[in-house]
């Protein structure tokens, strides 16, 4: 049983739009969500993250949303650019107490020139 | 800092051999992880440990052991490799118990093929 799902294995869009990445969990005890970022050969990198004690952060270009009640969230990214393509994972943990984190499958984020 | 450095980066294998997958980390970090991933699929945690001496096991932790006998180390050991275990491992630390300031680091990754 996923946990944690992403439900687009791919996306593409246009150097200088947006991109909207999706993820959606079903374990209500997660109360922390991260996205990480990972290019070919490497490993993932932290990219942001968010608490349930917010609806959204923002950093830079990157922003993401947290709607708790439909236990999902959203990774936007404004505007995109060509070194934005990806594989972008979410991952969901509980703070202070589980050591664990569960990742969803990626989403492959392409940004053409 | 080096961060989480793991070795070898690719190997090769035939059924039936065995192999261990260093990890190392210089950031004195008491979590460590061990992360596998296969093509299209996200990162399966294998084992993990939060404490030299101290370890437990993740979601797919059959056909693998590790040990942690100080904090920086972290080996993967594979005893009777099977072709189900071709992935790309991972590993992973993070300074303690999960908190919002915190995240993981994650190694480069070994890309492991069992023929």
């Amino acid at each position: 049983d996923q946990q944690v799902k992403q439900n687009s294995p791919s996306l593409s869009v246009q150097e200088g739009r947006i991109s909207i990445l999706n993820c959606d969990y079903t374990n209500s005890m997660f109360d922390y969500f991260l996205w990480y970022k990972k290019y070919p050969a490497e490993g993932p990198t932290f990219l942001i993250s968010i608490s349930s004690i917010k609806d959204k952060n923002e950093d830079g270009r990157f922003t993401v949303f947290l709607n708790k009640s439909a236990k999902h969230l959203s990774l936007h990214i404004v505007p995109s650019q060509p070194g934005d393509s990806a594989v972008y994972f979410c991952a969901a943990g509980a703070q202070g107490g589980s050591e664990k984190l569960v990742f969803g499958k990626g989403t492959k984020l392409t940004v053409n020139p | 800092n080096a961060g989480v450095t793991q070795t070898p980066k690719f190997r090769i294998l035939k059924i039936g051999q065995s192999m261990t997958l260093q990890c190392t980390q210089d950031m004195n970090h008491n979590y460590m992880y061990w992360y596998r991933q296969d093509p299209g699929m996200g990162l399966k945690l294998i084992y993990y440990s939060v404490g030299a001496g101290i370890t437990d096991k993740g979601e797919v932790p059959n056909g693998y052991n590790v040990s942690r006998s100080t904090t920086e180390d972290f080996p993967l050991r594979l005893e009777l490799a099977a072709p189900s275990q071709t992935s790309v491992y991972f590993c992973a630390s993070i300074s303690h118990y999960f908190r919002s300031t915190d995240t993981q680091y994650f190694g480069p990754g070994t890309r492991l093929t069992v023929l």
